[in-house]
């Protein structure tokens, strides 16, 4: 089983959809987690935190669940640029490295 | 955008070849970490730095070797390059460990074709 897993997708919404995007880690003692952007041919680059309270950024909202050991992004009213890959971050075993899921694509269509 | 740079930016090479990748950082972190990222894997990573002249090693290790003699270069060396060393290689830093719940930032990448 891989240490973090996502729905690779793609996911394909229309403009103004809300999209909702799961992932799920496998070490219970996990304490960081992250959603990162990633753009066809670019780097990763933070979109947010997630924190065990739960968290907003705008039209963005990142949720934890320890329990069932998953972490959600929650998109409202898609735009095109939002269009990219996701990757759900944890950090691993060692504690000072971090293990990054697969990814999940999303294409926002006009 | 925090200031990462890698050098150089693509390189095609031939096999048996040796290959240095530079990271270069102007943001003063202490944490730097070699990945690579290929279809189907995701981002795996090599090796990390944790000070200068302290590294260790990640996931994906073998075939590959690491410097860093000053704070803001972190060097990735592929010994003798083979194939499956072709990738897309990301740098990436961090100001402190990641047991502190740290977030990295990435480099722009390297595009790396073994011939």
């Amino acid at each position: 089983r891989k240490e973090v897993e996502q729905d690779p997708g793609p996911f394909n919404v229309p403009e103004g959809a809300t999209v909702a995007f799961n992932c799920t880690y496998s070490n219970s003692a996990s304490q960081s987690f992250f959603w990162y952007r990633q753009d066809c041919r670019k780097e990763p680059k933070l979109l947010m935190s997630v924190y065990s309270s739960g968290n907003e950024d705008g039209r963005f909202t990142a949720q934890l669940n320890r329990a069932s050991q998953y972490i959600s992004l929650l998109i409202r009213d898609s735009k095109l640029s939002d269009s990219a890959t996701y990757l759900c971050v944890v950090n691993s075993n060692a504690g000072n490295m971090l293990t990054f899921g697969g990814g999940t694509r999303l294409m926002v269509k006009p | 955008d925090a200031g990462i740079t890698q050098s150089p930016r693509h390189k095609v090479t031939e096999t048996g070849t040796p290959v240095t990748l530079r990271c270069h950082q102007t943001e003063n972190h202490r944490y730097m970490y070699w990945y690579r990222q290929d279809p189907g894997h995701g981002l795996r990573l090599i090796h990390y730095s944790y000070g200068v002249k302290d590294t260790d090693k990640g996931e994906v290790s073998d075939g590959y070797s690491v410097s860093r003699s000053k704070t803001e270069d972190f060097l990735l060396t592929l010994e003798s390059a083979t194939s499956s060393q072709t990738s897309v290689y990301f740098c990436a830093i961090s100001e402190s460990g990641l047991g502190g719940g740290y977030e990295q930032y990435f480099g722009p990448g390297t595009r790396l074709t073994v011939t």
